[in-house]
């Protein structure tokens, strides 16, 4: 089973809709998760942190349930500049090391 | 600030060769991890060095290895190189610490395609 692991998709959705992403994570020891937004052939950017209580950042939303051990990520209102991929990460740091890991990554592509 | 440098920007190399790539974190940050990037997949995590330590290694073979120096800057190195080492090859530097501290600041990356 891979470390983290996202639904490639594409998700191809119009203007103004909500899309949500989720991920899930192995390592029940996982401390701290984030999203990136990547786009193409560029480097990965933070998005946002994801924090246990939940946390929203405009149109964006992130929610962590440690529980089922997975992340997700909300966009409202989805414009034209939200197509890109999304990279959901988890850090895990415990005795056997450090280790910090991506999914795939799920390709958004909003259409007009 | 500049951002996190990366150099080259692009290499090509035959097979068995051997490659060092180099990059310079965000001034203040003392951690730098390297990323393998295959088109398709996520970065795929190699290393992460702190204070000239390595702090976490990815699942990758001993042909890759890496260092830090004094100044933060990092070095990293695949030996004996692959037809499957062509990819982009991501630095990020980050803050040492735990939460928010560990968002990775990533360069433009270097492209290598081995022949």
């Amino acid at each position: 089973r891979k470390e983290v692991e996202q639904d490639p998709g594409p998700f191809n959705v119009p203007e103004g809709a909500t899309v949500a992403f989720n991920c899930t994570y192995s390592n029940s020891a996982s401390q701290s998760f984030f999203w990136y937004r990547q786009d193409c052939r560029k480097e990965p950017k933070l998005l946002m942190s994801v924090y246990s209580s939940g946390n929203e950042d405009g149109r964006f939303t992130a929610q962590l349930n440690r529980a089922s051990q997975y992340i997700s990520l909300l966009i409202r209102d989805s414009k034209l500049s939200d197509s890109a991929t999304y990279l959901c990460v988890v850090i895990t740091n415990s005795n056997s090391g450090y280790a910090l890991n991506f999914g795939k990554g799920t390709s958004l592509l909003v259409t007009p | 600030d500049a951002g996190v440098t990366q150099s080259p920007t692009h290499l090509i190399k035959t097979r068995g060769q051997h490659v060092t790539l180099r990059c310079s974190p965000i001034s203040g940050h003392k951690s730098v991890s390297w990323y393998q990037q295959v088109l398709g997949q996520g970065p795929q995590f190699i290393f992460q060095y702190y204070e000239k330590e390595e702090r976490g290694r990815g699942n990758f073979p001993d042909r890759f290895s890496a260092r830090q120096f004094p100044n933060y800057s990092s070095e990293l190195n695949v030996n004996a190189l692959l037809l499957g080492d062509s990819a982009l090859y991501l630095c990020a530097s980050s803050f040492p610490g735990t939460g928010v501290q560990e968002t990775q600041y990533f360069g433009p990356g270097t492209r290598l395609l081995v022949l």
